[in-house]
């Protein structure tokens, strides 16, 4: 069983949905929690960083953990063509981060 | 641009050789990790250095090695290459709270 678990996707959505994107972690020493967007196989970008259970925003992307559940989301309003890309996220436990496989995301105008 | 330089961008060579990839942190930053990345593969773990020193090892191959320098900057040694080691390499450097910024990756084709 992988660590972390991802729905690689794709996924395609028109321009201005909202995007659910979910992940689930085996490990509960995992306690930082982080998504990453990669466009086209280009370096990770971080989009969120956090490590508590709870919502975090940061303009049109809202990122929830639920450690009871070993669940994290990433929720995308209002999505532009500009978001399709891959989304990983990725947990750490000390100083090893482990990553989804990514889900790929389109956004079609 | 993230403050994570990797060279080269793009590394094209023969089976059997050896190449060197090379990282510089973020400005502060004390932490390099390596990941692999190949097309039917997500993100490998490779290695990590902080300070210097050695701080965790995942699948990184035998013939791979790695150092920090003095500086931070970092070197990944890929030696014996062989077709299956073609992939894009990136780096990453973090700081306490801050999370993992990665370089923009060296692209690695073995011929």
């Amino acid at each position: 069983q992988k660590e972390v678990e991802q729905d690689p996707g794709p996924l395609s959505v028109p321009e201005g949905a909202i995007v659910s994107l979910n992940c689930t972690y085996s490990n509960s020493a995992f306690q930082y929690f982080m998504w990453y967007r990669q466009y086209s196989r280009k370096g990770p970008e971080l989009l969120m960083y956090t490590y508590s259970s709870g919502n975090k925003e940061d303009g049109r992307f809202t990122a929830q953990v639920d450690k009871s559940s070993k669940y994290i989301s990433l929720f995308i309003r209002d999505s532009q063509p500009s978001d399709s890309a891959t989304y990983l996220c990725a947990t750490a436990s000390g100083s090893r981060l482990t990553f989804g496989e990514g889900t790929q995301l389109t956004v079609n105008p | 641009d993230s403050g994570v330089t990797q060279t080269p961008k793009h590394l094209i060579t023969a089976t059997g050789q050896r190449v060197t990839l090379r990282c510089s942190p973020r400005s502060g930053d004390l932490s390099v990790y390596w990941y692999q990345q190949s097309l039917d593969q997500g993100l490998q773990f490779l290695i990590q250095y902080y300070n210097g020193e050695e701080r965790a090892k995942g699948n990184i191959l035998e013939r791979f090695s790695a150092q920090q320098f003095p500086d931070l900057h970092s070197e990944l040694n890929l030696s014996s290459l062989e077709l299956g080691d073609s992939a894009l390499y990136f780096c990453a450097s973090s700081a306490p709270g801050y999370g993992y910024t990665f370089g923009s990756g060296t692209r690695l084709t073995v011929v």
